[in-house]
């Protein structure tokens, strides 16, 4: 069964620490993964998205990491800042995929304090 | 232009209403997806249409019709409604159609429709 695992649920955090959030997969064949980041009442944003061939990709403070042999998946958040609290959730798609499906995790609720 | 808009922001109706969402994009992209997305959960697909035509009902009942009158715009008429249907209602483009299977086909969301079914 394709599904996608997200820890953990919720995180607190100080302003200007950083943290790491993590994602495991079981979609296969697999495509690509995205970390977006949503905003309460809000649409998903993309930050990052990689390949099977890619191991890491950085997006300004956000770096995601893939590694394809085990499924799994870290966004790590440096110097974290009040604007960073928002629900962070992983998304995969599998090759093969006529159906425009994504598979998402159930996302992780990251708040910054000052 | 790189956005996926929505309107309205906010909508708020009664169980007999009907109503309509709306969702714009003008990337080029040829397929157009409806999500529903309840409270601290992750999206929930509804629709995809692909070219203008339906491709993807996920069995949403009857009171939700969606519609594609050109590759940009896509509506959601809505009638009778429950309020268990209330909801973030997030429209999605992408630059591919289904025939594509390599799964790259990145989604960009819209804002979102806050639904409220009183």
């Amino acid at each position: 069964k394709n599904q996608v695992e997200q820890s953990p649920q919720s995180l607190i955090i100080l302003e200007g620490k950083n943290c790491t959030l993590q994602c495991n997969y079981t979609v296969s064949p697999f495509s690509n993964l995205r970390w977006y980041k949503q905003d309460t009442g809000r649409g998903p944003v993309s930050l990052t998205i990689m390949t099977f061939s890619e191991n890491t990709k950085s997006n300004g403070r956000y770096t995601a990491t893939l590694d394809a042999d085990t499924k799994q998946s870290s966004l790590h958040i440096t110097a974290s800042q009040l604007s960073d609290s928002a629900s962070y959730i992983c998304v995969v798609s599998y090759r093969g995929s006529t159906l425009g499906r994504l598979y998402f995790g159930r996302g992780t609720q990251l708040t910054v304090w000052p | 232009d790189t956005e996926v808009t929505q309107t309205p922001k906010h909508l708020v109706m009664g169980m007999t209403n009907k109503k309509s969402l709306k969702c714009e994009q003008h990337m080029g992209h040829r397929a157009m997806y409806w999500y529903k997305q309840k409270a601290k959960k992750p999206p929930e697909l509804m629709f995809v249409y692909s070219y203008e035509k339906l491709s993807i009902n996920e069995s949403v009942p009857s009171r939700f019709s969606p519609e594609c009158p050109n590759s940009s715009l896509l509506n959601l008429h809505l009638h009778a409604l429950q309020p268990e249907d209330s909801a973030l209602y997030l429209c999605a483009s992408s630059q591919v159609g289904l025939a594509d299977t390599s799964g790259y086909n990145e989604q960009f969301f819209g804002p979102g429709t806050r639904l409220t079914v009183l």
